[in-house]
């Protein structure tokens, strides 16, 4: 069965430095997300994508933090000045046009210090 | 979006039947009911959607009663490996417009 895949399994990085974390989604898949999840907290949404833009973003998604598909495969999300706040798991979630059905990633565990 | 009431946590032994409802008293016309499970340290993973009356697939069924103001997760036959948080989730297709907007879910512990 296809899989999203997601690298890398765990960041660590010191506040204040960028990130970048890949997501490779299901081949036929047009719809992309990201998703965090904080140690003991709920899965939040952060960001929604589409034809090459964003759909929908929330609050948590600001000046900060970017998403792209620069190769028609790979779906980045990028943290340009990490806080100690960032430190959480992030889910890349994929679906097809025709179903509603959202298919998650492994995670990347991120820890800032 | 329908808010959504679920149990915070469940225990159970194997082999038995697990049965879990979510309340959304404010479930709209248009809005579906779905389920997700998640495993410590993975992402959610699909497991049933439904409208109406009872949807079953290779890994549980779905329970909805007429008024759809509450619906109800059953797992037959549970065993260790069922251990995981179950979100119930409520909106629109597809997925709510879009996003998916998870609760604090239920944890569901099976033990021997």
């Amino acid at each position: 069965e296809p899989e999203v895949t997601q690298t890398p399994s765990h960041q660590v990085t010191q506040m204040g430095q960028e990130v970048i974390l890949r997501c490779v989604p299901i081949s036929n898949h047009l719809y992309f997300y990201w998703y965090r999840q904080i140690l003991g907290q709920k899965v939040e949404f952060l960001v929604s994508f589409y034809n090459n833009e964003i759909s929908e973003k929330s609050e948590i998604f600001d000046d900060q933090f970017s998403v792209e598909r620069p190769d028609g495969s790979n779906f980045t999300l990028k943290i340009r000045s990490t806080k100690l706040e960032d430190s959480a798991m992030y889910f890349c979630a994929t679906r097809t046009g025709s179903t509603d059905t959202q298919y998650f990633g492994p995670g990347t565990r991120l820890t800032v210090l | 979006l329908a808010k959504t009431t679920q149990p915070i946590s469940m225990d159970s032994y194997e082999g038995q039947e697990v049965n879990i409802t979510c309340s959304h008293n404010n479930i709209a016309t248009n809005d579906y009911i779905t389920w997700y499970q998640q495993f410590p340290s993975q992402g959610p993973r699909f497991i049933i959607q439904g409208y109406k009356t009872k949807v079953t697939n290779e890994v549980a069924s779905l329970f909805i009663p007429a008024d759809r103001k509450s619906s109800t997760l059953s797992l037959p036959r549970v065993s260790l490996s069922d251990t995981a948080v179950y979100y119930c989730l409520v909106g629109p297709l597809p997925g709510g417009g879009n996003k998916l907007t998870f609760g604090t879910g239920t944890q569901l512990k099976v033990e021997l």
